[in-house]
């Protein structure tokens, strides 16, 4: 089966590093996306990453490595304002996004 | 630009009523999804629609539930008759080529769904 795994719940600090992974097992793959979605709104789109490696935006970068099935989504200089779930989702052999259960990521002042 | 947009916003009604949820997605976006999230499990796929066609509608729970899609800018996922453990968000979100080109999909703000 295609399976996606992140952890449920995560608590950092405000101005702290925080690293959130997910792992996958898919039929294939074509992507993986990081979605941020804050309490009673919908999903939207953080990044993307088709080759290994780290891709960098701001204060978000997102790592992926292939051989291993495994991502990274790394926030650094966190704000009160990243309080937020965030999804890992990734794009199997025929196109279609498999999502993970979301990690609910808690910033404490 | 206009994102996804989804009505009605909430709904509240009576188990057994028929409830119709709309979207009109992006303009230009091909491919249409629709999901339902909860607590319990998640953000889970019910269908989704490539140049107007369903393609996948192994999500759909059952036979209660249907979705059309008449044209580019306009699609219903109608419910009939409800049950409250159909109760949750639905969220609508539109792409390019079903993500062929990995483009993200963008969501509407979703209509949050509670049957009485």
């Amino acid at each position: 089966g295609q399976n996606i795994d992140q952890p449920t719940e995560m608590t950092a600090t405000e101005g702290a590093i925080v690293q959130i992974n997910c792992t996958y097992q898919t039929s294939g793959f074509n992507g993986l996306f990081w979605y941020q979605q804050h309490a009673g709104e919908a999903p939207t789109f953080l990044s993307y990453n088709v080759l290994d490696g780290l891709e960098e935006k701001g204060r978000f970068s997102s790592f992926l490595s292939r051989s291993k099935g495994y991502s990274y989504l790394l926030l650094k200089e966190l704000q009160m304002k990243d309080s937020a779930s965030y999804l890992c989702a990734v794009t199997d052999s025929n196109y279609q996004l498999i999502w993970g259960a979301g990690t609910k990521l808690i910033i404490k002042p | 630009d206009a994102g996804v947009i989804q009505s009605p916003r909430h709904e509240v009604t009576e188990m057994g009523q028929e409830v119709t949820l709309r979207c009109k997605p992006i303009s230009g976006h091909n491919s249409l999804f629709w999901y339902r999230q909860t607590m319990m499990r998640g953000l889970e796929l019910l269908i989704y629609f490539n140049n107007n066609v369903p393609i996948d509608d192994s999500g759909m729970p059952e036979d209660r539930f249907s979705a059309k899609m008449p044209n580019a800018s306009f699609s219903t996922l109608k419910i009939q008759p409800s049950e409250p453990r159909d109760s949750a968000v639905y969220f609508c979100a539109s792409t390019l080529d079903g993500g062929h080109n990995n483009q993200p999909q963008h969501f509407g703000d979703g209509t949050r769904l509670s049957i009485l």
